[in-house]
């Protein structure tokens, strides 16, 4: 089956700019996860849902960034007033919620963001 | 604070050869742990995980040890082969923060004919 896909694959924007990227996990898992790698790093919380609330934002790195999943699938991470510092490849996961602790998160491509 | 820590930016390794990647953690709580594979402009690719509850779990050529005594852990792949070129992130999470994984920096490999 498909994956999970993540749409633009490259962003490019200005400083002070708002974007918006779009994830849209794999059919029938009902946990999402966002996280951001830069480079030389590994990837770094930010967000996951389950559902379409929220369960843990912790890794959010200001009230500039917010993500949303009002339907239980598809997210959205916004970020606003954009940053050079913003510039970084924002990587989106899903895992099917199993119930047990062993639950495997599965990635998408990323969308690489660069603000000038 | 960086919680999961691969010490080895880039490890060289012979084909047919074994690799061995090496993951130290400070986080007693946590209590899963899995190995990813990313290549580049892909995202990362899972590859083998263990519980707290176990010290190896294998799957073909890749083999996971849990040292919890050390909070170390260690992935061997034997043989190595050419596609096993690419990054490997070490990563864990914690009953208290489920979902929240933490990656370590990764460690390049690149396996040689």
């Amino acid at each position: 089956g498909a994956g999970v896909s993540q749409t633009p694959s490259n962003k490019v924007t200005e400083k002070g700019k708002y974007v918006e990227l779009r994830c849209d996990p794999i059919s029938g898992h009902t946990a999402l996860y966002w996280y951001r790698q830069s480079l030389g790093q590994g990837p770094e919380f930010l967000i996951y849902f389950q559902g379409t609330g929220a369960a843990d934002d912790s890794g959010l790195p200001n009230d500039r960034f917010f993500a949303v999943r009002p339907e239980g699938s598809v997210s959205t991470l916004k970020i606003q007033r954009t940053e050079r510092g913003d510039s970084a490849v924002y990587l989106c996961a899903s895992s099917l919620i199993s119930g047990e602790v062993e639950d495997t998160q599965y990635f998408g491509p990323g969308t690489r963001l660069t603000v000038l | 604070d960086q919680q999961v820590k691969q010490n080895s930016p880039s490890l060289s390794v012979q084909e047919g050869r074994i690799s061995i990647l090496n993951c130290d953690y400070t986080n007693s709580m946590f209590d899963y742990f899995l190995w990813y594979k990313k290549y580049p402009a892909e995202g990362p690719t899972f590859l083998i995980s263990i519980s707290s509850i176990k010290d190896k779990n294998e799957d073909g050529r890749f083999t996971v040890f849990l040292n919890k005594s050390a909070k170390h852990l260690s992935l061997h792949i034997v043989p190595s082969q050419p596609g096993d070129s690419a990054v490997y992130f070490c990563a864990a999470s914690a009953t208290d923060s489920w979902g929240k994984l933490q990656f370590g920096a990764g460690t390049q490999v690149v396996v040689t004919p």
